[in-house]
């Protein structure tokens, strides 16, 4: 069965800092994988998503995330980070191109200091 | 502009009640999906719909009812036997249930008293 662990409940970060926030995925099957943020008493929005070919994701506000099959990874990186990052983040991953099949990660609080 | 659009935002019930909560989408999806949120526990899916009269059971669907007559309305009865109910719910849609990426609402929290 597909499952999602999110290392790190709570990572906290400088201002202009590298954001690296980690999930592993377990699949028997080549894997949909997504990243998801939330804000405050705020629904999901949708950051980044793998399907099929490049390994190496971009998706919205400056984030970006690599697939790597050879680690069950698919971990969210920022190069510089801004206040206005600071959310919880999921990572997503389903073994079949369908949302009803989707398994989420227990999330993981990303606060940045000023 | 399109969205998803859930009320209340916040309700409060005693115990023993039935509350339904509304979730309403203008971006012509035919998917919708309800989740349930828990601090620390990420979401867990209470019932999905792929289209209008049909709707499945997702992991958590005891306790929950569903109901899909319109292509835009989804609505969610939590009813006096869920065991626990206070949670953070949240409605989603997506294009086809094929499609795996989701449009949130901005979710409704219950309390029970």
């Amino acid at each position: 069965a597909q499952s999602v662990t999110q290392l790190g409940s709570h990572v906290s970060v400088s201002e202009g800092a590298l954001v690296l926030l980690r999930c592993n995925y377990s699949s028997s099957v080549p894997p949909y994988l997504f990243w998801y943020v939330q804000y405050p008493n705020q629904g999901l929005q949708l950051l980044l998503k793998y399907t099929t070919g490049a390994t190496l994701v971009k998706g919205i506000n400056g984030f970006e995330a690599e697939f790597k099959k050879s680690e069950t990874s698919f971990h969210l990186t920022k190069p510089s980070a801004h206040m206005s990052d600071a959310a919880e983040y999921f990572c997503a991953v389903s073994e079949e191109q369908g949302a009803q099949k989707l398994v989420f990660g227990q999330g993981t609080r990303l606060t940045i200091n000023p | 502009d399109g969205g998803i659009t859930q009320s209340p935002k916040y309700l409060f019930r005693k115990e023993g009640q039935n509350v339904t909560l509304s979730c309403e989408q203008n971006l012509n999806h035919d998917a919708m999906y309800w989740y349930r949120q828990d601090p620390g526990q990420g979401l867990r899916l209470i019932y999905y719909s792929q289209i209008v009269n049909d709707f499945q059971k997702g992991d958590i669907a005891e306790g929950y009812s569903v109901s899909r007559e319109k292509k835009e309305s989804f609505p969610l009865t939590v009813t006096s036997a869920q065991k626990n109910p206070t949670a953070f719910y949240l409605c989603a849609s997506s294009r086809t249930v094929r499609t795996g990426e989701l449009f949130f609402g901005e979710g409704s929290r219950l309390t029970v008293l």
